[in-house]
């Protein structure tokens, strides 16, 4: 059965504060996002990575970093925590061969900046 | 840029059918997706149609696709409250990465 998992549900942190959040997923996808979900709009791309070691930004990167040493893991930053960046945050993996290359994603993590 | 828009809200009758709409923009897309996604989880693929076809039936689902109008439905038949969650639409127009909708929340009333 396929997996993506992420660290914690729900996730408490001040402002300023360095936030890791970490996903990893066992099904061998060379793909991997960090998505934000929030009331009305929906879900909106930060980064995404097609190989370890490499990223790519998506439509809204500011205030965030990602990493990927490894291919299973993939890991969001925000260096430092603003109000602004409470939301849900969502994890996904992909596989580019084979059809119909969907997402696959974890649970989400409910971040609140306090 | 490339942009998928659907209404935010649909509230039907159990046992109705439910129709939700999306519009995208980008017509290289090779694929189109619809997402469901549960109170409290994760999205989940609930089906999909290539681009070069019209329509895909599964079971109480129908996808329609109107190439020339960017327009894709999806058609849910005796709707159940198990139905009751929020529909994403999706496209693809390179390997792996999709554009989402901001999604429709469907509630079906008893």
């Amino acid at each position: 059965d396929v997996k993506v998992t992420q660290s914690s549900r729900y996730l408490v942190k001040r402002t300023g504060e360095k936030v890791f959040l970490e996903c990893v997923q066992d099904m061998d996808h060379e793909n991997m996002f960090w998505y934000r979900q929030d009331p009305g709009l929906g879900l909106r791309l930060i980064y995404f990575s097609y190989d370890v070691k490499m990223k790519e930004k998506g439509d809204i990167p500011e205030g965030y970093s990602v990493s990927r040493e490894k291919k299973e893991r993939f890991s969001l930053i925000l260096e430092s925590a603003s109000t602004n960046q409470t939301s849900m945050y969502l994890c996904a993996s992909s596989d580019t061969s084979g059809s119909p290359y969907e997402q696959f994603f974890g649970p989400g993590t409910r971040l609140t900046v306090l | 840029g490339e942009d998928v828009e659907q209404s935010l809200f649909l509230s039907v009758r159990e046992g109705d059918s439910s129709v939700i709409n999306c519009t995208y923009t980008d017509s290289s897309s090779t694929y189109l997706y619809w997402y469901k996604q549960e109170p409290g989880a994760g999205l989940q693929l609930l089906t999909y149609i290539f681009s070069n076809m019209d329509m895909k039936q599964d079971q109480r689902l129908t996808v329609l696709l109107n190439k020339k109008d960017k327009h894709l439905s999806l058609r849910i038949a005796d709707t159940q409250t198990g139905d009751s969650a929020i529909y994403f639409c999706a496209e693809m127009f390179n390997a792996g990465k999709s554009t989402f909708g901001d999604g429709t929340t469907l509630t079906v009333k008893p």
